[in-house]
């Protein structure tokens, strides 16, 4: 079955660099573009990046601002999010979301990892 | 950039009865609307896609209908595990920050 594993989360400091990863597996991934979408504490939900399926083609939510950067590996079926300078307004649980289609563009999201929790406090 | 409005923000029904959660969005979508299904500390879970296109494993109770800027997810006989939060997003165009509603908690009274 289709399977979203996020990894990497935890509790930073304000201003320090984290990298999240989402291994993939039950499926071509080849075949899928993926996203990041992240989720504040009781807050909605948030797009963050989306990776194309050969990791050409990447684009950032407006507030990212060049502090995030995201990546994949397909030799081992992983996406990376890298985040630098965090803020307290980064805290939130991240996930990554399975696009249907190949490119990176809107889309909607059949299959979500079980999100890593990013806290970010001094 | 396209501004997605959910309404009620909150919904109690009884077991059994119907929910209607309503979704605007800013201008037209051409179709291109997502339901998703969030209980407390998982993931979402998409529901619909294409307006009104059931996700695999969903059950015929879950609908979605709707046109233009106006849609509507409906939930019939509503069970205690239907108890979450419901978020309508857009998949027409960018940017991806601002692609979901805010969200409508439906409680099972």
């Amino acid at each position: 079955q289709v399977q979203l594993v996020a990894s990497g989360g935890g509790v930073v400091q304000p201003g320090t660099s984290l990298r999240l990863s989402c291994v993939a597996s039950g499926f071509t991934f080849t075949d899928h573009a993926i996203h990041w979408v992240r989720q504040a504490p009781g807050k909605g939900l948030e797009g963050v990046a989306i990776v194309s399926y050969d990791g050409n083609n990447i684009y950032y939510a407006d507030f990212v601002r060049g502090r995030f950067t995201a990546s994949r590996d397909n030799s081992k079926n992983t996406v990376y999010l890298q985040i630098k300078s965090l803020r307290d307004e980064d805290t939130a649980v991240y996930y990554c979301a399975r696009s249907p289609y190949a490119i990176a563009s809107a889309a909607y999201f059949d299959n979500w990892g079980q999100g890593t929790l990013v806290t970010v406090s001094s | 950039e396209i501004v997605l409005t959910q309404s009620p923000a909150t919904l109690s029904v009884s077991p059994g009865d119907r929910a209607t959660l309503s979704c605007r969005a800013s201008q037209s979508l051409s179709g291109k609307l997502a339901w998703y299904q969030q209980t407390p500390g998982q993931a979402p879970r998409l529901l619909i896609y294409g307006t009104s296109i059931r996700a695999t494993g969903i059950p015929a109770r879950f609908s979605g209908s709707g046109s233009g800027t106006e849609f509507t997810l409906t939930i019939t006989s509503l069970q205690s595990e239907d108890s979450a939060v419901y978020y309508c997003q857009q998949y027409k165009s960018w940017p991806p920050g601002r692609a979901f509603g805010q969200g409508t908690k439906v409680e099972i009274k």
